[in-house]
């Protein structure tokens, strides 16, 4: 495989379950980020890694937990989520270049009932 | 921080005419801009980018864009659109410094007409 590859593409969740997104990238890259994609709302940038560690977390609500085990892998830890969580969850690459191209999943598609 | 508006939230446009989609955005410091895609179903994918040099950049499938740095633009175009350009389009803007943070504006849905 190559690229990024998000699984699930498609989860639903009631308010008191506990899911996970996974994210898996094949370019060498060395940073990995979740964004979140509502409806008529900009996307917006909830984590950051670099190199495995952490240096973004956007005011992101502790229900949303990240993991990255490592450069090629990040998790999106779910539980007691919102109503208005839904969303399409994506997750993207880069290299440390700092050139901004970022290489995106095809997101997992999230609904909270 | 920096933000970026995204005038027109959708743009219907026929097939073989032209298209222009309009970014503007605010900073204080030097940035890096960019039209990402996102077609139905997918992730997005980078169009163009601007970093240094030449205000216009050409990207793939045909468009380009200008860097306008006294009027903080950044719009993108296309001479001849297809069906095939359907599509939601994101200008997105970093500090020069920061590189990889982006910040994207609300989107831009073309819809290309028969």
């Amino acid at each position: 495989e190559t690229g990024v590859t998000q699984t699930p593409r498609h989860l639903v969740m009631g308010m008191t379950n506990k899911k996970s997104l996974k994210c898996e990238q094949h370019l060498g890259h060395n940073a990995m980020y979740w964004y979140k994609q509502s409806a008529k709302k900009p996307l917006e940038l909830m984590f950051v890694y670099n190199f495995k560690e952490q240096t973004e977390n956007n005011s992101v609500p502790s229900r949303f937990s990240p993991e990255c085990p490592n450069s090629s892998h990040l998790f999106l830890h779910l539980h007691t989520l919102q109503p208005e969580d839904s969303a399409l969850y994506l997750c993207a690459s880069s290299s440390g270049a700092g050139t901004g191209e970022l290489f995106f999943g095809e997101g997992s598609r999230l609904t909270v009932l | 921080a920096q933000s970026v508006t995204q005038l027109d939230s959708q743009v219907p446009v026929f097939e073989e005419a032209p298209v222009e989609l309009r970014c503007n955005y605010s900073s204080s410091v030097s940035v890096y801009l960019f039209w990402y895609v996102q077609y139905p179903n997918q992730g997005l994918q980078l169009l163009l980018k601007y970093l240094s040099g030449s205000t216009l950049v050409k990207g793939i499938n045909g468009f380009e864009a200008e860097f306008n740095k006294s009027q903080t633009s950044f719009h993108l175009r296309k001479p001849s659109v297809h069906i095939s350009d359907t599509a939601e389009y994101f200008c997105a803007v970093s500090e020069a410094a920061a590189g990889n943070k982006l910040t994207f504006g609300g989107g831009t849905r073309v819809l290309v007409k028969p």
